[in-house]
């Protein structure tokens, strides 16, 4: 069964860029396609885009102007970048994967909490 | 964007119950809907998906019907480990949306 992990910093400064990755475990990056999902505290959750491995991508257009993410092959990796945090920004966020015929998520991280503050 | 609604918001229910949660979308999203629950501090777990199939590993007391913008999650006898937060999701277009959730706790 895939197993997938965030990791990078907890804090990051208003103006700045957020960067996240997520590693794929027992399974191969080439496998799905991957999704980056976010939670504000105590609020529903948000579909950021996804990505896959030859390229293939969407992103949700309230994002879209900030939202980079790319694939590691070498590293079994795909990462995020939000560029121009602010406070709204502040949220657990989720790499998840959909990996059968249908778009549902049927693999997620675990969730890492990023602060927007000074 | 879709939009996804969900009643009730919150659900008090006791263990045995049947419990019904109902789901619409701003238009149709055909059977590409997916049902998620989701317990405090934990990632959202996949229960449902097109609708009405049960994901591998998940206990027949969930099912999922629907077509179209109305949609419903029932558990036929609610479990103390039940006691959570269910989403619905739709992936008919771009961008996915989620709805806000329905709370089930205890009575």
């Amino acid at each position: 069964q895939v197993q997938l992990q965030e990791s990078g910093p907890g804090l990051v400064k208003p103006s700045e860029t957020l960067s996240l990755i997520c590693t794929v475990s027992g399974g191969s990056v080439r496998s799905s396609y991957w999704s980056w999902i976010r939670q504000p505290p105590g609020k529903t959750l948000e579909w950021i885009g996804y990505m896959s491995y030859i390229g293939s991508s969407s992103y949700n257009p309230s994002l879209k102007s900030r939202v980079t993410m790319s694939v590691d092959l070498s590293k079994n990796q795909f990462s995020l970048k939000l560029s121009s945090v602010t406070a709204a920004d502040t949220a657990v966020y989720y790499c998840a994967g959909s990996s059968g015929s249908s778009w549902n998520f049927d693999s997620w991280g675990q969730g890492t909490l990023v602060t927007v503050s000074s | 964007d879709i939009q996804m609604t969900q009643s009730p918001s919150t659900l008090s229910a006791s263990v045995g119950d049947r419990v019904t949660i109902t789901c619409r979308a701003s238009q149709s999203i055909l059977g590409w809907l997916a049902w998620y629950q989701q317990k405090p501090g934990k990632a959202p777990k996949v229960l449902i998906y097109k609708a009405s199939t049960l994901e591998s590993g998940v206990p027949p007391r969930f099912s999922g019907s629907g077509s179209g913008t109305e949609f419903t999650l029932t558990i036929s006898s609610l479990q103390p480990d039940d006691f959570a937060t269910y989403y619905c999701q739709q992936y008919n277009s771009f961008p996915f949306t989620f709805g806000p959730g329905t709370k089930v706790d205890i009575k």
